[in-house]
This record gives structure tokens, sequence and C-alpha cells, in this order.
């Protein structure tokens, strides 16, 4: 059974940092890109990330270039997402997402990320 | 990176169909087959529907349907259900290389 858990959300102030994990099992991780996407409070879903199965491409939102950085580590079938200067309009879900190339067809649970003072 | 216009809501019966656009430009959804679309219910991750336009993954009902012309993509759910009532989500890879979601339409049975 394909799983992704995320975690590391939580209450950080304006311009502070946050690491996202994501756990994934029941799949070859290696072999997939991953992607991260996000919804704010009761708007819609916006993809922030993805990353290629080798980490040797990644491509971001306009919104984050430059504040947030997708890696993956695939000894340990895990996605992050290293997110730094972070302003209230970050505050969402988190998703991880299994693909990239042409579909996400595995998502997690989410994890709240709030940006407040 | 402007996202895709979708209706804010769409509603039917139980039993009729109902169509969700989904329009772009040709610089993603008229450019590329990689449009999926997005079930959400309310407090739970997207669950995929449709792939690569048309195309149905295993396990989906075969109520769910999807197709494209130009820049615009549809989703078609016939013999609507009661557990069909959710958010809807279409999202088309783009021509720089990144993915833009539409703003969602809420899917009201009546």
């Amino acid at each position: 059974e394909v799983r992704l858990v995320e975690s590391g959300g939580g209450l950080v102030q304006p311009g502070g940092s946050l690491r996202l994990s994501c756990a994934a099992s029941g799949f070859t991780f290696s072999s997939f890109w991953m992607s991260w996407v996000r919804q704010a409070p009761g708007k819609g879903l916006e993809w922030v990330a993805n990353i290629k199965q080798d980490g040797s491409e990644k491509y971001y939102v306009d919104s984050v270039k430059g504040r947030f950085t997708i890696s993956r580590d695939n000894a340990k079938n895990s996605l992050y997402l290293q997110m730094n200067s972070l302003r209230a309009e970050d505050t969402a879900v988190y998703y991880c997402a299994r693909g990239g190339l042409s579909l996400f067809d595995y998502w997690g649970q989410g994890t709240l990320v709030t940006v407040s003072s | 990176q402007s996202a895709l216009t979708q209706p804010a809501s769409v509603s039917g019966s139980p039993g009729q169909s109902i169509t969700i656009s989904c329009t772009g430009t040709s610089s993603d959804v008229g450019g590329y087959n990689y449009v999926s679309w997005y079930q959400q219910h309310p407090g739970k991750a997207p669950k995929l529907m449709i792939y690569d336009v048309s195309n149905r993954p295993s396990g989906v009902s075969n109520r769910f349907s999807g197709s494209k012309s130009g820049n615009t993509a549809s989703l078609t759910i016939s013999g609507l259900q009661a557990e069909d009532e959710a958010d809807y989500y279409c999202i088309s890879y783009t021509s720089s290389s990144t993915w833009v979601f539409g703003g969602g339409t809420k899917l009201t049975v009546l």
C-alpha cells in the first residue's frame, strides 16, 4: 500500500524557516518524481514544487523561488521542503504527492504551516 | 502562471450529468495532454479522478470522464450520486515545466 506521511509543520514567525518532511512507503521511491502542493485555509490547491527521481531537475512556482528548496533522500525514502523567509501568505496545508511528470496519483494527509507573529 | 479558469460552482440532481470546464491557454491546457482532475472532500486529501485528459485510474467509477478541445478541458460526471458532492480541481502542465491548478469548482448534488 502506497503511503505518504508529512511532518514538520507548525507555527512560525514571518521571516522564519521550517523544514517539511514526507516519509514514503509501499513503492519504489527512487523511481518516481515527487511534488509538494499546498492549500491555504478555505482556498484552492496550488502546486509548489517538484523533483525528478535523481534530484537532477527541480521546478518551483514563481512565488516561492529563491525561498523554498525541494530535495529528496532516496536512501531514506524521504522528500523534503526547506522553507525560508516565510510570509503570512505561505500559511497552508502542505501535501506531499507522488508524481510530477504527468499526474499526481497518491497524496499524503498534509501538514499545516501557520506563519504568524 | 495564472490559475486555470473553472466555474466556482455547479449543481445537479441525482442521476443527472454535469460538466465542469477548465480553461487555460496554448501554453498550458492547449499545448499538452497533461491535464488531470482531482476530487476533494472537506478535510480530506485530493483524489486523482482523471489523468492525461481522458484516462481514468483503476478504481475510479466510469461515470467520470474527461475531454479537451483547444484550450479548454472538461470533466463530465454522469449519473450523479450524493457522494460526488465535493470540490473538483483541474491541473495542467505548462510550457515553463511547472504545473498550474484551476481555482476549483464546488459541486452540489441537489
